[in-house]
């Protein structure tokens, strides 16, 4: 298995639902950070949650982070048809906070008007 | 917010031939860049880390005289997929920080490689 495994693979929900995606990992972090990608495009970064935190949001975003199950989750509240795309968490090496990223698989998110 | 460029956007070759991706950080001095592969439908994979000023760092698995990188100024990397074969048909991804110390990493819009 990978770092950063995500579930699910997919989901697709109405305009106004929210949108929850989890993110596990197997080593210790520093950090661990979430990124959008529109269809055939780059990386967009959403948020990095620090290993001391628990909880962070943004917008619309709410992330949480619970390294003793070394997993975390991306909440979209509201979700609107342009937050189509697909979702990915990422951890920097094991003992580093930045620099080459491991990405998780990825959740496709398909939001219907 | 910090901008990584990407060019070609898109490139068709045919088999044999070499295409060189550029990755140009328009705002910032970086002093390591990486690039990253992505299949179809799939996550991204780190293929090497670009320094500048001396030689990439390639993960296990990538084969470093069929992807040549070089990272010739503070501002520039370049990857040269030498003697294209379709396999190696992909979405090549950049991403640059500007400083060794920043946590945020900014991504380039993505080169897809079709090779006929």
């Amino acid at each position: 298995s990978q770092q950063g495994e995500e579930d699910p693979q997919a989901l697709s929900i109405q305009e106004g639902e929210n949108a929850t995606m989890n993110c596990s990992y197997k080593t210790s972090i520093n950090n661990l950070q979430w990124y959008r990608q529109n269809s055939g495009r780059g990386l967009v970064h959403l948020i990095l949650i620090r290993s001391n935190e628990r909880e962070k949001h943004s917008g619309r975003l709410r992330v949480t982070l619970d390294t003793s199950k070394k997993s975390s989750s991306l909440l979209i509240t509201a979700s609107r048809a342009a937050d189509t795309a697909s979702y990915f968490c990422a951890t920097p090496n094991r003992g580093t906070s930045y620099g080459k990223l491991t990405f998780g698989q990825g959740t496709i998110l398909t939001v219907h008007p | 917010g910090a901008v990584v460029s990407q060019h070609p956007s898109r490139v068709i070759c045919k088999s044999g031939t070499s295409v060189k991706i550029e990755c140009r950080s328009l705002d910032f001095q970086a002093t390591t860049m990486f690039w990253y592969r992505q299949f179809p439908k799939q996550s991204l994979m780190l293929m090497a880390t670009s320094n500048e000023g001396s030689k990439a760092t390639y993960e296990q698995g990538v084969e470093k005289d069929k992807f040549l990188i070089n990272h010739a100024s503070l501002t520039l990397s370049t990857l040269t997929v030498t003697s294209a074969h379709p396999e190696d048909s992909s979405f090549y991804i950049c991403s640059a920080s500007p400083g060794q110390d920043q946590e945020t990493q900014y991504f380039g819009p993505g080169t897809r490689l079709l090779v006929l």
